[in-house]
């Protein structure tokens, strides 16, 4: 079956610790998105890639890095310097000529 | 600032048609009116988008006025299942990775 997975589903982070969000992709989409939701709020952009080995800044990158190392992974790490990562995160995929873009089931991350 | 606006919260009767509003009254002419729905804890689902004309898949039909300037998003016989928040979004088209402007959405309750 096609389509974006991500796991763990739930994750917990000890204080001053990195942890890294996997996100796998198999409809050949160019472009790979991270977003973060906190409750009752919209989806705010961490960071996007639109081709391996090359990324952005979305508006709330601060605390966040990612990698592209291949097409169709694109894992997000929550460093320590991220002081309040407890939160939905989402990954998403696009073509780059279309701007549909297909979620991902999303992780729970929350800081023990 | 966002660029639609919705209704926090809507009902539906189970079977009955499920009319979902939507303004974007500063929509460009080259920017697509784009619908998803997020069900509690689930990333975010694609359902339909459109620029001028009227729209319809197997899941809804989006009906958009003729000065583009709001749209309607009609699930024709509502299930159970389509409780979720439904989030109305414009953006344009540039042949690149961009990030989808969510706002706060309709909370849209089936009511068996």
């Amino acid at each position: 079956d096609g389509g974006i997975t991500q796991s763990p589903k739930y994750l917990f982070r000890k204080e001053g610790q990195n942890v890294t969000l996997s996100c796998e992709q198999n409809l050949n989409h160019d472009a790979m998105y991270w977003y973060r939701q906190d409750p009752g709020q919209g989806l705010r952009l961490i960071y996007y890639s639109q081709i391996v080995n090359d990324f952005q800044k979305g508006d709330i990158a601060e605390g966040y890095s990612v990698s592209r190392e291949k097409k169709e992974s694109f894992p997000l790490t929550v460093t320590s310097a991220q002081k309040n990562p407890t939160a939905f995160y989402l990954c998403a995929s696009s073509f780059l000529t279309g701007e549909t873009q297909y979620f991902g089931p999303g992780t729970r991350l929350l800081v023990l | 600032d966002a660029k639609t606006t919705q209704p926090p919260s809507m009902d539906c009767a189970e079977g009955r048609a499920a009319n979902l509003p939507c303004n974007h009254s500063t929509i460009s002419g080259n920017e697509y009116v784009y619908w998803y729905r997020q069900i509690h804890s689930q990333g975010p689902q694609y359902i339909i988008h459109g620029l001028k004309n009227n729209e319809t898949n197997e899941m809804a039909s989006l009906i958009i006025t003729e000065d583009r300037k709001s749209s309607t998003l009609i699930l024709p016989h509502a299930t159970l299942r389509d409780t979720a928040v439904y989030y109305c979004i414009v953006e344009g088209s540039s042949g690149s990775a961009r990030q989808l402007t969510f706002g706060s959405g309709t909370q849209l309750t089936v009511l068996p």
